[in-house]
């Protein structure tokens, strides 16, 4: 069965930066694109950006742009994002999720909580 | 960039009545490449990620029960829960995908069902 695995909570000071793993099993790691969506205490999703199974396509969200990094280890099936200038306002838990051919996200992390606090 | 406004923020039914939530997309998600509405319906339980309803509009996911379905076209679509469950407390949201690299994917707000 598809599993996904995150790395565990971070806590980072303001300007710092985090990454993020996310180690998946069960489906061809390949295949498929690997979504991040973060969701802040309290509020709803917020998509950052897809990475496409070659491991060099990506996309962002507009507001991520230059400050997130996504990138894949086929060989260990792991994706990463990797955040920049962290500031107060990154604190989310941060999921990552295998994207479909019909544009939906269909297996989540459990997420990874980001604290950025000085 | 794509606003998807979900309607209403929060929702109270009965148990065994049915429960409507809106989503509506300042652009239309229709795909002139394969004619297929790109619109995805989520929920989230407290403490966990969320979990894919629907696709494609109306299209449930494996192992949803068929009290969820989805509809709509374009720009305007809407979740219906046939007979509220205990277990379907949770926060819903709508997410849309446009082609075009600057727009990408977009929830709306959540919508919050509770029990009346």
């Amino acid at each position: 069965q598809v599993q996904t695995m995150q790395s565990g909570a971070e806590v980072k000071e303001p300007g710092a930066s985090v990454k993020v793993s996310c180690k998946t099993s069960g489906y061809t790691f390949s295949r498929y694109n690997i979504h991040w969506v973060r969701q802040a205490p309290g509020q709803g999703l917020e998509w950052v950006g897809w990475s496409a199974p070659n491991s060099y396509d990506t996309n962002y969200a507009q507001k991520f742009r230059g400050r997130a990094t996504m990138t894949r280890d086929t060989y260990i099936s792991t994706a990463y994002l990797e955040l920049t200038s962290l500031r107060s306002d990154d604190t989310a838990v941060y999921y990552c999720a295998r994207g479909t051919t019909a544009a939906a996200l269909d297996f989540w992390g459990q997420g990874t909580l980001v604290t950025v606090s000085s | 960039d794509i606003v998807m406004t979900q309607s209403p923020d929060s929702l109270a039914v009965s148990l065994g009545e049915r429960a409507t939530i809106g989503c509506r997309s300042s652009q239309s998600v229709l795909s002139d490449s394969n004619n297929r509405n790109h619109l995805a319906w989520y929920q989230q339980k407290p403490g966990q990620p969320p979990k894919l309803l629907i696709y494609w509009a109306s299209t449930r996911e494996s192992g949803v029960p068929d009290r969820f379905a989805g509809s709509g076209s374009g720009t305007d679509f809407t979740l219906t829960i046939s007979s509220l469950q205990a277990e379907d407390v949770a926060v819903y949201y709508c997410q849309q995908y446009h082609r075009t690299p600057s727009l990408g994917y977009t929830f709306g707000q959540g919508t919050k069902l509770e029990i009346k």
